[in-house]
């Protein structure tokens, strides 16, 4: 298996852009994950879906933030507009349930 | 209250020498999952080992081993024989069965430095 895929893995981009993450699960796993870990907080959950339905965006920091899962095999992270202070690196996860989150490589986003 | 403690943010080991990485928990939870996982400086998470609330013996893997002690709430990661391929972040996890969700709370994580 290829595991967690993620793109872009590093993403450059000026305030108030655009910006969207993408994920590709592991076959078969039916819970999906967004964390965002940064030198100050740590890794935080943003938003998880299970069978392809979110469950709990309360970690999501505001309504710049977006999540999707159209599709078992694919989600997308949103932020719009973008801000400085949303640099960091995010990490989509996946598993089967009351199993271990298998992590993607991350994607380096930086905000200037 | 923090869910999972991470007392040590960073240690130091002798190459070939065992280690004890420290993690307690707090929850109300009869049933529960405790994870570690390790960040080399390259970024990636990756899942080392596993424990359920239930299991009565440690969990091992390879030179890992999960040391739960569940009347003290703690489950401390032991790397054994620690090679410099070791050094990097590591952090525990915890995710509570109850609510059905399946979401996992981390630790600060505790940085292992491997010293030739």
């Amino acid at each position: 298996d290829a595991g967690v895929i993620q793109s872009p893995r590093h993403e450059v981009t000026e305030m108030g852009q655009e910006v969207t993450l993408r994920c590709k699960p592991i076959s078969g796993h039916n819970s999906l994950f967004w964390y965002r870990q940064t030198m100050m907080r740590g890794l935080e959950l943003l938003i998880y879906f299970n069978n392809n339905v979110p469950i709990d965006d309360s970690g999501m920091p505001e309504d710049r933030f977006s999540a999707k899962m159209p599709n078992a095999s694919f989600s997308t992270l949103k932020i719009q507009p973008s801000e400085p202070r949303d640099s960091a690196v995010y990490f989509c996860a996946s598993s089967n349930p009351a199993y271990e989150q298998y992590f993607g490589p991350g994607t380096r986003l930086t905000v200037t | 209250a923090q869910k999972i403690t991470q007392t040590q943010p960073g240690m130091f080991v002798q190459e070939k020498e065992a280690v004890t990485l420290d993690c307690t928990y707090d929850t109300s939870d009869q049933s529960y999952g405790l994870f570690w996982y390790k960040q080399p400086s390259s970024g990636e998470m990756i899942f080392l080992i596993y424990q359920g609330s239930y299991d009565e013996q440690n969990a091992t893997e390879g030179r890992y081993s999960l040391n739960f002690q569940k009347a003290r709430k703690s489950a401390n990661l032991v790397i054994s024989a620690s090679q410099l391929g070791d050094s990097a972040m590591y952090f525990c996890a915890m995710r509570e069965d109850q609510t059905g969700a399946n979401n996992l709370f981390f630790g600060t994580g505790t940085r292992l430095t491997v010293i030739p």
